[in-house]
């Protein structure tokens, strides 16, 4: 079966350094890959989207990179800030069907220093 | 627009009550999702509708049914609820292949 595997153990870094997660999957090989954010006691939020064809996806201070060969994406937070302490998951796409079903690994949660 | 609205956020329940969690979106999106988030599993699909008058089953169905009421509203409903059941769930709805996914506040429940 499907499996989604994300760092469990929190990462911890320093205000405005570079924050790295990653995301592996094995056993699938998906259409796209998704990334939300969650804080304590809310839903997730969508985040950033990468297609199969895509090697990288930007937006403001994020990075996404998706390695189809490695099965792996890393989820890049430039100039972290506190505010960008939260668990982030790595979702995608569950095979067949016409609807949005998402795979979601447990997720990892990041804690910025100041 | 209030997005994904869940009710009720909060509720407890004994062993073998039944009740139905409701979810409207004003949002206009086809597709609706009941997830469940326990800790270390991650989120798991329960069901979904791809569209008013659907339901499908996702990975965890047992012990829920659900009713896709018009667009706006997808319910679940647990008829004998086990302290298996005790997680958050999430609503959440898309539209369509490859976009992104709205997730309601959640509702955390407890079944003791």
């Amino acid at each position: 079966s499907q499996k989604i595997e994300q760092n469990s153990e929190a990462l911890n870094i320093q205000e405005g350094k570079t924050a790295t997660l990653t995301c592996n999957y094995t056993n699938y090989s998906p259409a796209y890959l998704q990334w939300y954010r969650q804080d304590p006691g809310r839903g997730p939020v969508f985040l950033l989207l990468i297609r199969e064809n895509e090697k990288e996806k930007r937006k403001e201070r994020l990075k996404v990179t998706f390695d189809t060969t490695l099965k792996q994406s890393l989820f890049h937070i430039t100039a972290s800030q506190p505010a960008d302490s939260a668990t982030y998951l790595c979702a995608l796409d569950r095979p067949g069907g016409a609807t949005n079903k998402l795979i979601f690994g447990t997720g990892t949660l990041l804690a910025v220093q100041p | 627009n209030a997005g994904v609205t869940q009710t009720p956020k909060f509720q407890v329940l004994k062993t073998g009550q039944s009740m139905t969690l409701q979810c409207a979106q004003d949002m206009n999106h086809n597709s609706m999702y009941w997830y469940r988030q326990d800790p270390g599993m991650g989120l798991r699909l329960i069901y979904y509708s791809a569209s008013e008058g659907t339901t499908d089953k996702g990975e965890v169905p047992n012990g829920y049914n659900v009713s896709r009421l018009n667009k706006r509203e997808f319910s679940l409903r647990l008829e004998s609820a086990a302290p298996s059941q005790t997680s958050v769930y999430f609503c959440a709805t898309g539209q369509g292949l490859s976009t992104e996914a709205f997730f309601g506040q959640g509702t955390r429940l407890t079944v003791v």
